[in-house]
């Protein structure tokens, strides 16, 4: 009950292309769904975010859709340029003072020019 | 800017040693993370903790060991490694309350031979 999972293991997309990832929980007590980008070399860092009182959110080419019912979400980037390439991690959490995440198991993507 | 740094980026240690690994966080944060990364496993959390001397057991905390004496610095320890931990290591912190964002380091990458 406290996995995430997420699916595709990589995706490669043409630039200008809308790649789509996508992610389901089953814990219903999440209430903190966000969104990780990793480049190679780097640590994780936070990209967008959402809490399940909306069912969209938008940040810039990023958007993360809220389906609460299905207990999914997922992360579509809009006219998608070879420096996404990255490694996208999905999470979900119950907010509380720790803020622990449980985290799915990541999408490769690689944006061709 | 939180900075999150890790002691070593790339660690080679044999099979039995005592390995340390660093972490520290300039940013005043009262919770911090260790975190193992693996292909297609996504992050797994080994240990967190939420104050000085105060830990708690993650999702896979067997052969592992941390210490938190100080606020900023949290020690992930394998007390006899072994080649199954082989893998990236990742230190994050995150205040308590307020926004959940972690802030993760940049990672070691630890060989076990």
């Amino acid at each position: 009950q406290q996995q995430v999972k997420q699916s595709p293991q990589s995706l490669i997309v043409q630039k200008g292309g809308i790649p789509i990832i996508n992610c389901a929980y089953e814990n219903t007590a999440f209430d903190y769904f966000p969104w990780y980008q990793q480049f190679p070399g780097k640590g994780p860092a936070l990209l967008i975010a959402i809490r399940p009182d909306v069912s969209e959110k938008k940040e810039g080419r990023f958007t993360i859709s809220f389906n609460k019912s299905a207990k999914q979400f997922s992360l579509h980037i809009m006219d998608s340029q070879p420096g996404d390439s990255a490694t996208y991690f999905c999470a979900a959490a119950r907010s509380s003072n720790t803020g622990k995440l449980i985290f799915g198991q990541g999408t490769t993507l690689q944006v061709k020019p | 800017d939180v900075k999150v740094t890790q002691s070593s980026r790339y660690l080679v240690k044999r099979t039995g040693e005592k390995v340390f690994l660093e972490c520290v966080q300039d940013m005043d944060h009262e919770n911090m993370f260790w975190y193992r990364q693996d292909p297609g496993l996504g992050l797994r959390l080994i240990y967190f903790s939420y104050d000085v001397k105060m830990k708690e057991k993650g999702d896979i905390p067997e052969g592992y060991s941390v210490s938190r004496e100080k606020k900023e610095r949290f020690s992930l320890i394998l007390e006899s490694a072994s080649t199954n931990q082989t893998s990236m290591y990742l230190c994050a912190s995150r205040p308590s309350g307020g926004t959940d964002t972690q802030y993760f380091g940049p990672g070691t990458r630890l060989t076990v031979l």
